[in-house]
């Protein structure tokens, strides 16, 4: 059981280009996320989707597209890349229902946006 | 809508004393409480978490969180502080359903030799 992996650890862009960041679980989870983190701002909610085949924005989701497509996999995609991007992107996922059910969160890729 | 407020980016403290990490919310329902441990480098993983029921919970590493509903407050404590438990530490907020799941700003606990 590897739990939530993310895919790559580490990457350099220069500005314009574009990635996908995957994230995969392996717990059956409905609910899954991407954040990034910034020193001295804590977690930002990028997108998230609560099941296969949607996604909704999250507090900063310009600049980033998402896609569920496989209930296991979470792609974020950033289309044109910017210098502001650069940051510590985190994917976490969460089983559906009712209840205190705590985020589980891969282990990040750094993105470095030259 | 939830919030979580953490007192102090930045506690210090010395080897074996007393850590005490402020968490205060806010929320329209009954919520749902955590606390996570970010080490250097590495994703978040949960301490502890409070669901209903007892107040006091006791989380991995030996903290333990009290849940105060008059004082909106769940703050993160541990006797005596292990030179291991330097890493950021965020406190946060869901409810029913995981809607919400908000996340604190985070506090960066350094412990001194």
């Amino acid at each position: 059981n590897a739990g939530v992996t993310q895919t790559p650890k580490f990457r350099v862009l220069k500005t314009g280009q574009s990635m996908t960041l995957l994230c995969a679980q392996d717990m059956n989870h409905e609910y899954m996320y991407w954040y990034r983190q910034d020193p001295g701002m804590g977690l930002r909610l990028i997108h998230y989707s609560v099941g296969e085949g949607t996604t909704a924005k999250g507090e900063v989701p310009d600049g980033y597209n998402v896609s569920r497509l496989k209930k296991q996999n979470f792609l974020l995609g950033l289309e044109s890349a910017a210098p502001s991007q650069t940051s510590v992107y985190f994917c976490a996922s969460r089983r559906l229902g009712q209840g205190a059910y705590e985020q589980y969160f891969g282990p990040g890729t750094r993105l470095t946006v030259t | 809508a939830q919030s979580v407020t953490q007192l102090g980016s930045h506690v210090s403290v010395s080897e074996g004393a007393l850590v005490l990490l402020r968490c205060n919310y806010s929320s329209s329902v009954p919520p749902y409480l955590f606390w996570y441990v970010q080490y250097p480098n590495q994703g978040l993983q949960l301490l502890l978490k409070y669901t209903t029921g007892a107040t006091l919970v006791k989380g991995i590493n030996g903290f333990e969180a009290e849940f105060k509903k008059s004082e909106t407050s769940f703050h993160l404590t541990k006797p005596s502080a292990h030179m291991s438990d330097a890493a950021e530490y965020f406190c946060a907020v869901s409810g029913d359903y995981g809607q919400n799941f908000v996340f604190g700003p985070g506090t960066r606990l350094s412990v001194l030799p």
